[in-house]
Formats: structure tokens, sequence, C-alpha cells
């Protein structure tokens, strides 16, 4: 039972312009959402998060966008640069009776072509 | 400030074999998660650990994989006996405070089962 999803594996942008990756989410406990990124023979390191009770978070290049309604959440990067090639993991916790449930979806690995 | 270390990077082991890795975390940090990522898959959790009590075993298979945080600092995962389908990057993850605080993680341990 796959509750957070990344439909698309891969993703190409050329330098430059515009990335977004998207993920979907079943659960609507779910309360806080963060976007990992993940170079080859490294560990994921964080990126940005945005809690439920906001629709957007910015920082610098990357802005996360959520749509509670269609349990939807999209990392915009703009502009695109070739470092940014890796692979990008959103995650969703929820609460319940105190512990946290931390859960991954499965990547979209994204290639920025110079 | 020193990332999370894990070590060894790298695993090759026959079936039925035993293996154990370690981690150590960001000081002070007093959560800490191991992780199993499969090639193509996002990261799932096996097991998170509150200093050195388990908050979440509940996806850890437990008649082959064990995991202890003494002390509440560094932690071993071992698995015995190995199969097959062990075969993945064990990632180990540390945060401190907030459960909705970002997870730092260690490169991650590639265990190859034969």
């Amino acid at each position: 039972d796959q509750q957070v999803k990344q439909n698309s594996p891969s993703l190409s942008v050329q330098e430059g312009r515009i990335s977004i990756l998207n993920c979907d989410y079943t659960n609507s406990m779910f309360d806080y959402f963060l976007w990992y990124k993940k170079y080859p023979a490294e560990g994921p390191t964080f990126l940005i998060s945005i809690s439920s009770i906001k629709d957007k978070n910015e920082d610098g290049r990357f802005t996360v966008f959520l749509n509670k309604s269609a349990k939807h959440l999209s990392l915009h990067i703009v502009p695109s640069q070739p470092g940014d090639s890796a692979v990008y993991f959103c995650a969703a916790i929820r609460s319940t009776s105190g512990t946290y449930k931390y859960i991954f979806g499965t990547g979209t690995r994204l290639k920025v072509l110079a | 400030e020193a990332g999370v270390a894990q070590s060894p990077r790298y695993k090759i082991i026959e079936k039925r074999q035993s293996v154990a890795f370690w981690c150590n975390p960001i000081s002070g940090h007093a959560t800490l998660y191991w992780y199993q990522q499969i090639l193509g898959q996002g990261p799932k959790l096996l097991i998170q650990f509150q200093n050195n009590g388990v908050v979440d075993d509940s996806q850890l298979p437990k008649d082959r994989f064990s995991a202890e945080r003494l002390k509440g600092v560094d932690s071993t995962l071992k698995i015995q006996p190995a199969k097959l389908e062990d075969s993945a990057v064990y990632l180990c993850a540390s945060s401190s405070g907030n459960p909705r605080n970002e997870q730092f993680f260690g490169p991650g341990t590639r265990l190859t089962v034969l």
C-alpha cells in the first residue's frame, strides 16, 4: 500500500527552465511534508518542507505547493541548474497517538540538461 | 558539525550469512532511524529509536532483523540470516527535537546478498 506516490520516475529539463516534480498521497491524516534530494552514493539531504496549514512555501529557487483537497504537492525549481540533477523524494508525516509515521515516496530522477 | 557516520559502506555476503551495520548519529540527536531502500523504491522505515527506546519497529522483519541503540548514541542493525531480497541500501538518519524536524542521513551501506 503505497501511501505516498511519485508517478514520474524520471524527468528531463533544460537548464534555466522550470522543473516541476509531483507527489500524491492517499492519507488525509498526513500533516507535514518534506522534499529530499539524493545524489548517487550519498544519503538524502533535506530541501524544503511545508505544513498542512499552508499551501505554499518558498526558499530561494525552490517552492513547494500543497493542494490538500487533491492530496497533491509539487516542488518547483526555478531556474533549474545542472547541479540540481539528482533523485528527489517527497516524504509525508502523520501523527498518531503521539507517535509520528514518516513515509517516503518512490522518487523522481531529475536530469537538468546544460 | 560532523554528519551521520555509517560503516561499512559496502558489504557482499552469501544468503544465510549474518551481517551487521553500524551508525553514529549527529551528536545530541535523540532520534535515530534505520531505513531500507531497495533499488527503484523510496526509503522504508525499519525502526525508530528515541534515545535508547524503540518508538516504531512495525516494519522490521523481527524473525531475521534486530537493532539496538545502547546508551542512546550509536546503533547497530543486524540481519541473521540474510536472504536475497535483503539486498538494498541501509540508511541511518538522525534528528533532534520536534519529530517534524528534518532528518540527517548517513551515506548508507549497500548490501548485496548472493
